[in-house]
């Protein structure tokens, strides 16, 4: 079974479109986060939630708004899409406060704003 | 704010070198440092994690050593095969549950 899994796996829309990424992982991380990877390869957060919580909120556009219904999961629906926003996000999960834990990663959404 | 930098940013070695890869952070205050592989269009593979109190850790051909107070971490292949072909990232967990991702080496092993 797949530890972290996210769907679709690539996402092609024009610009002004809404979309959503789906993310769920089972195994039963209390901490699940949003990473963009850009053209160059360099991850860099979005948002991570602890137990449905935000605990992190990096500097994003209103656009992207994540929602946690339950520690499982967490979606990302994307407004307005933009040129800009064609990157490849990705989903993972951790365990907070353990410091021997790893940390899982989706296989990515790779989404093109045309 | 922690920056995490991997050199060299590409390699390119005959098969059945051994290389190493390197990772240096700016913050030694972490919790762990994870090292991932990530092929073409595909996720990231955790391929080892040492813990803040551990030196090293090792998976088969890999070795992964960790100097916390100098801000470096390594990453040992012995054997280079092309199946290793790919980029391989580090990343630094701090508090507040964050991970840092280096900006990663992307490794061509020739046959």
């Amino acid at each position: 079974d797949t530890a972290v899994s996210q769907t679709p796996k690539y996402l092609v829309t024009q610009m002004g479109n809404d979309k959503s990424i789906k993310c769920e992982q089972n195994l039963g991380h209390d901490t699940m986060y949003w990473y963009k990877q850009d053209s160059k390869k360099f991850l860099k957060i979005m948002f991570s939630y602890n137990n449905k919580e935000l605990i992190i909120n990096e500097t994003v556009p209103n656009r992207f708004s994540p929602k946690s219904p339950d520690k499982a999961h967490l979606n990302l629906h994307i407004n307005s899409l933009e040129l800009g926003d064609s990157a490849v996000y990705f989903c993972a999960s951790s365990q907070r406060g353990q410091e021997y834990t790893e940390a899982f990663f989706g296989q990515g959404t790779r989404l093109t704003v045309v | 704010k922690q920056e995490v930098t991997q050199i060299p940013a590409a390699l390119s070695v005959p098969e059945g070198e051994n290389l190493v890869l390197n990772c240096s952070f700016t913050d030694s205050a972490i919790y762990n440092l994870q090292w991932f592989r990530q092929d073409p269009g595909k996720g990231l593979t955790s391929l080892l994690l040492i813990q803040s109190s551990q030196r090293e850790q090792t998976s088969g051909r890999l070795n992964a050593s960790l100097d916390k107070s100098s801000g470096r971490s390594t990453l040992y292949i012995a054997a280079s095969q092309p199946g290793d072909s790919a980029t391989y990232l580090c990343a630094v967990r701090q508090g507040g549950n964050q991970f840092y991702f280096g900006t990663g080496t992307s490794l061509t092993v020739i046959p």
